[in-house]
This record gives C-alpha cells, structure tokens and sequence, in this order.
C-alpha cells in the first residue's frame, strides 16, 4: 500500500544533542516536504525538495537542515537541538495536486 | 502572493447538527483549494479538493464545500455532524499555475467541537 511514513513518532532529547527526523514515501512522488507545527497553531513550510538532489528553504526560517538522496526519502537534520525547536515536524509528498501527510514526529527538546 | 482566512478558531455544534467551518482566500491567480483533517496526534488528510472542475465538491465523511468565486470563499459543511467529526480542520490553497504551484498555504485552522 502506498504511503508515507515517519520515525520517531515521539522525541524527547536534551539541548545540544544531533537529531535525523526519518520520511520516507512509496509513492513515487518528486516533490516532498517539511512543515512545523506547534500546538493547535497553522503549518509553517520549513524545506522542500522537487527531485533528487534539489532541496530549497520555506516560508519560515529554520536551524535545520534536509537531504534528497534517494526519491523515496527526505530526512530533517538538527545538528544541535535547542528547547526552541520543540514542536511537531509533518512530512509530505504531493501527488497529483494534493499534497499526502504523514503521521508526524513529535520532538521535545529539554 | 496568496493567503487563506479561517473565520473562527473554534467551533462547537451538537451532534447532529449542520457542520459550517469558513474559509476566505486571496489568490492572484486562479487557485486549488482543499480541506485537510487532523485528529490529535497525528498528520493531515484530506478531506476534499477544488482543481477548477465542479464548484460544489463532495469529500469523505460526508463534507462537501463549494467554491465561489465571486466571494473568493471556499466554505467546508457537513449536514448533521457526528462525534467523530471532532477534530482540528485546515484549509489551504495553492496556484493552478507556475512555479509555485506546489506549495500549499494553509488557514491557522477551525477547532470543531461536537457535543452529544
């Protein structure tokens, strides 16, 4: 079955830690996503990426970083986490028009 | 540039009442619209598309929204509401064209409450 996953579900991890956030997609879709949400607010669009080895930054600044490597996944890095990044981080992909979220990973940073 | 406007962050109906969750638009050019579902603790689904065919566009769950242009409004409604319909609802737009037309922006979202 088609679909888009990501891993870890939740995330709590101390201040300057490294951390991969994982999406991947079975899809086949060119054009995914990343987005930040904090509780009960609006999706921001943090990076998103049209193709192999072509990433771009969002809507709204971020310390993180991505990569496109592979067609099928598109992980976030953190090099250092900071209490200011807890929130929750959704993958997409787009198909056709729509765009296709997965389940999210939520990170607490203490 | 293009924006989305959700009148009201939250909304509380009874069951079995009619479901309305507002969403206004601003687009330059001809949008897509669509109505994302997000229950708590996880990502987003979509509930229902406009891509320029049909204005009234029918959903899951038994939503529909039509598409006015004339009022640039894109309204979600649902005729009697159940309690599993409680959850966070998005709207969103993108451009039918252009480079940027595939990234989404999205309304800060309707809270909708359903009491029995």
């Amino acid at each position: 079955e088609a679909d888009i996953y990501q891993t870890p579900r939740y995330l709590v991890i101390g201040t300057g830690k490294k951390i991969t956030l994982e999406c991947s997609q079975t899809m086949g879709h060119d054009k995914m996503y990343w987005y930040q949400q904090d509780p009960g607010m609006e999706l921001h669009l943090i990076h998103y990426s049209y193709g192999v080895n072509s990433t771009e930054k969002g809507d709204l600044s971020s310390e993180s970083t991505v990569s496109r490597i592979r067609t099928e996944h598109f992980p976030l890095t953190l090099e250092s986490a900071r209490p200011s990044h807890t929130s929750q981080y959704l993958c997409a992909s787009r198909g056709y028009h729509e765009q296709f979220f997965g389940p999210g990973t939520r990170l607490t940073v203490l | 540039a293009q924006s989305v406007t959700q009148l009201g962050s939250h909304v509380s109906v009874s069951e079995g009442a009619l479901v309305l969750l507002r969403c206004n638009y601003s687009s330059s050019v001809p949008p897509y619209l669509f109505w994302y579902v997000q229950y708590p603790n996880q990502g987003l689904q979509l509930l229902l598309k406009y891509t320029s065919a049909a204005t009234l566009v029918k959903g899951i769950n038994g939503f529909e929204a039509e598409f006015k242009k004339s009022e640039t409004s894109f309204h979600l409604t649902k005729p009697s509401a159940h309690m599993s319909d409680a959850a966070e609802y998005f709207c969103a737009v993108s451009r039918n064209s252009g480079g940027s037309n595939y990234k989404l922006t999205f309304g800060k979202g309707t809270l909708l409450t359903v009491n029995p």
